[in-house]
């Protein structure tokens, strides 16, 4: 199984200013595609998650603009160029390139 | 847009079994492919497993292999999770989910949260 990891567990953050998570497969996500099959969700309080990025890099329907993601191989990164409130929530790091699908275990983002 | 509604919460003894319902509006079941996540406090989220309605087998998770099964039903665009042997670790909450492509999850039901209790 792809095993994922993610850094920082909790992340406080000032609004306005950026904030990067990190998340890392045991693995390469690279499909033979050419693209890279990680994709990242965010879990506000009391919600579902939803899709912010697909595909290592490609923001989702509805995303804001001020979120990307980046990376390859096994390290990836989503970046907030200016948080804002309604950005607090659990950020996971999905594999979806073999079954079993796997998660990491999240970054929770918090406004100091 | 695809919505999924999801069965409410159940109440189940251990080595019991429990259904899930997932009800498809504003797409076609039968062009979707449904899976299921669960989500804990002690192990966050967890693929369970799934299958598209177009073809293909289902596939699961290894820790589910022989104790779930997903079925649909077309005509009422509802899809269903059935899990049996239940212990104290399977109390979570269920979501169903469309797979696209087998890229990404692109829609999340609401959450089905199922409680396994002597």
């Amino acid at each position: 199984d792809i095993v994922m990891t993610q850094s920082p567990l909790n992340l406080p953050v000032t609004p306005g200013e950026p904030a990067s998570l990190s998340c890392r497969s045991s693995q390469s996500l690279l499909h033979n595609n050419g693209f890279h099959y990680l994709d990242w969700y965010v879990q506000r309080p009391g919600q579902s998650p939803q899709i912010v990025i697909y595909l290592g890099s490609l923001r989702a329907s509805g995303a804001p603009d001020r979120i990307s993601g980046s990376g390859s191989g096994t390290d990836f990164t989503l970046k907030i160029s200016r948080v804002e409130a309604e950005d607090v929530g659990i950020y996971y790091c999905m594999q979806a390139l073999q079954t079993p699908i796997t998660f990491g275990p999240g970054t929770k983002v918090v406004v100091k | 847009q695809v919505h999924l509604i999801q069965s409410g919460a159940e109440v189940r003894k251990p080595g019991a079994s429990v259904r899930v319902s997932c009800k498809v509006s504003d797409y076609p079941l039968s062009e979707l492919s449904m899976h299921w996540v669960r989500q804990t406090p002690g192990k966050g989220l967890e693929w369970v497993g799934g299958f598209a309605l177009q073809g293909g087998g289902p596939e699961y998770a290894q820790e589910f292999q022989g104790r779930v099964t997903f079925t649909a039903d077309t005509s009422t665009d509802t899809a269903y999770m059935d899990l049996s042997s239940l212990r104290s670790e399977d109390t979570a909450v269920y979501y169903c989910v469309t797979l696209r492509q087998q890229q990404m999850i692109d829609f999340w039901g609401q959450g089905t949260l199922v409680t396994v209790s002597s």
